[in-house]
């Protein structure tokens, strides 16, 4: 099992581009999650899906959306990047029940310039 | 006041001592999840519990459903376990996450 991946691993965009960044996870979990985390800081969640064709809004949502197309596989789009979202980004992806724990990808790097 | 608090929020101790982390949540909780991410930047599950204790290797995480409040232990420490340790409360479908404690441990 490879659990989650994340891809690209870094990025460099320029302010107004776009781009989207892959969460795929081998384990058939119903849950998934994006979250950045700024330098020093911990992590914010920015949407979560709780199955496929699902997705909700969480702490920092805006300037951002995803897609749940497929169970294995939760995207995160960024329509016209800013600066302000200069940050490390973390997929995760957990069971169903509420006693599961979340596994994490390995992260993306990510610099808006 | 946020409604996961860590103490302490840094945590220097000498190789071989014994380390307690301790977590204090506000929320109603379905479980707590405890975390170390490695300073190059990995996100690792160490455990997961809604009651009692749980021990894997030299960690132990022991929670208190009355109080609110869960610890996280590391026994014989080593510079290895330099990281942050970070709690999350299961509130709903979402993690409310700890602020992290920076563990070094020095040789």
């Amino acid at each position: 099992n490879a659990g989650v991946t994340q891809t690209p691993k870094f990025r460099v965009l320029k302010t107004g581009q776009s781009m989207t960044l892959l969460c795929a996870q081998d384990m058939n979990h119903e849950y998934m999650y994006w979250y950045r985390q700024d330098p020093g800081m911990g992590l914010r969640l920015i949407h979560y899906s709780v199955g496929e064709g699902t997705t909700a809004k969480g702490e920092v949502p805006d300037g951002y959306n995803v897609s749940r197309l497929k169970k294995q596989n939760f995207l995160l789009g960024l329509e016209s990047a800013a600066p302000s979202q200069t940050s490390v980004y973390f997929c995760a992806s957990r069971g169903g029940s509420s006693y599961n724990e979340q596994f994490f990808g390995p992260g993306t790097r990510l610099t808006v310039l | 006041k946020n409604e996961v608090e860590q103490s302490p929020q840094n945590l220097t101790a000498q190789e071989g001592e014994f380390i307690t982390i301790n977590c204090s949540y506000s929320v109603g909780i379905s479980a707590l999840h405890w975390l170390q991410q490695h300073p190059g930047g990995g996100i690792v599950s160490l455990f997961m519990l809604s009651s009692g204790k749980k021990k894997h290797g030299r960690l132990i995480a022991t929670i208190n459903i009355q109080e609110k409040h869960s610890s996280l232990h590391i026994t014989a420490s080593h510079p290895r376990d330099s990281a942050v340790y970070i709690c999350a409360a299961y509130s709903n479908y979402q993690l409310i996450w700890g602020a992290g404690t920076k563990l070094i441990i020095k040789p």
